[in-house]
């Protein structure tokens, strides 16, 4: 079945990069996604990747996709105070690009250290 | 403003006690998903639709019900809520495009 795992937490300090990485099971995946969820609020969507891609950057945001290993990451630069937030890692169903809705990893917890 | 709003945001029940909770979309979109949140468990999805009168289950379908009767609602019932049924519970719309996934503010239920 489709699994997507991540670790729980990752503590930086200010001003650093982060890097949370994600691994999945789902080798059709058509596409990977990550969200940004701060605390009390809903799920944001960051960024996505196609699954015929390696690297697509946007502002400080950086994902790879290592499509052999199932291994995805997340490259914060400059890391704030407002980064501050839990990062799910999904992936889509099937070749519906998502909109059939997505698996979840279970979410890391980003601490930013002053 | 596009947005996926659900109602109510919060609410206490008790065992048995049917309950609905209300998801719309003013997007257009076709594809609406229901995700309940749990510590440790990340979000798993309860059921979701392709279109109207289009269901399916999710991975936890169990103890839930869903209706697509128009485009834009797609209410989350609970026919007898259980206490394992406290959670957190996200709506989500999108069209069948990757970067038009849009999420409710979220639903936080407790069963007591």
């Amino acid at each position: 079945g489709e699994d997507v795992e991540q670790s729980l937490f990752l503590s930086v300090r200010e001003g650093d990069s982060s890097v949370i990485n994600c691994t999945y099971t789902d080798s059709s995946s058509t596409y990977l996604y990550w969200y940004k969820q701060e605390p009390g609020a809903g799920l944001q969507l960051l960024t996505y990747i196609f699954s015929n891609m390696d690297m697509k950057q946007d502002q400080r945001l950086t994902v790879l996709l290592n499509k052999k290993d199932k291994h995805l990451s997340l490259r914060i630069a400059d890391t704030q105070t407002g980064d501050s937030a839990i990062y799910f890692c999904a992936e889509s169903r099937g070749s519906g690009g998502g909109a059939d809705g997505l698996t979840f990893g279970k979410g890391t917890h980003l601490i930013i250290q002053p | 403003e596009a947005q996926v709003t659900q109602n109510p945001r919060y609410l206490i029940t008790v065992t048995g006690k049917k309950l609905t909770v209300t998801c719309s979309q003013n997007m257009n979109h076709e594809y609406m998903s229901w995700y309940r949140q749990d510590p440790g468990l990340g979000l798993r999805q309860i059921y979701y639709s392709m279109n109207v009168e289009v269901t399916d289950k999710g991975d936890v379908p169990e103890g839930y019900k869903v209706s697509r009767k128009e485009k834009r609602n797609f209410p989350l019932i609970l026919e007898s809520p259980s206490p394992n049924q406290t959670s957190l519970y996200f709506c989500a719309s999108s069209r069948l495009a990757p970067d038009t996934q849009y999420f409710g503010p979220g639903t936080r239920l407790t069963v007591l």
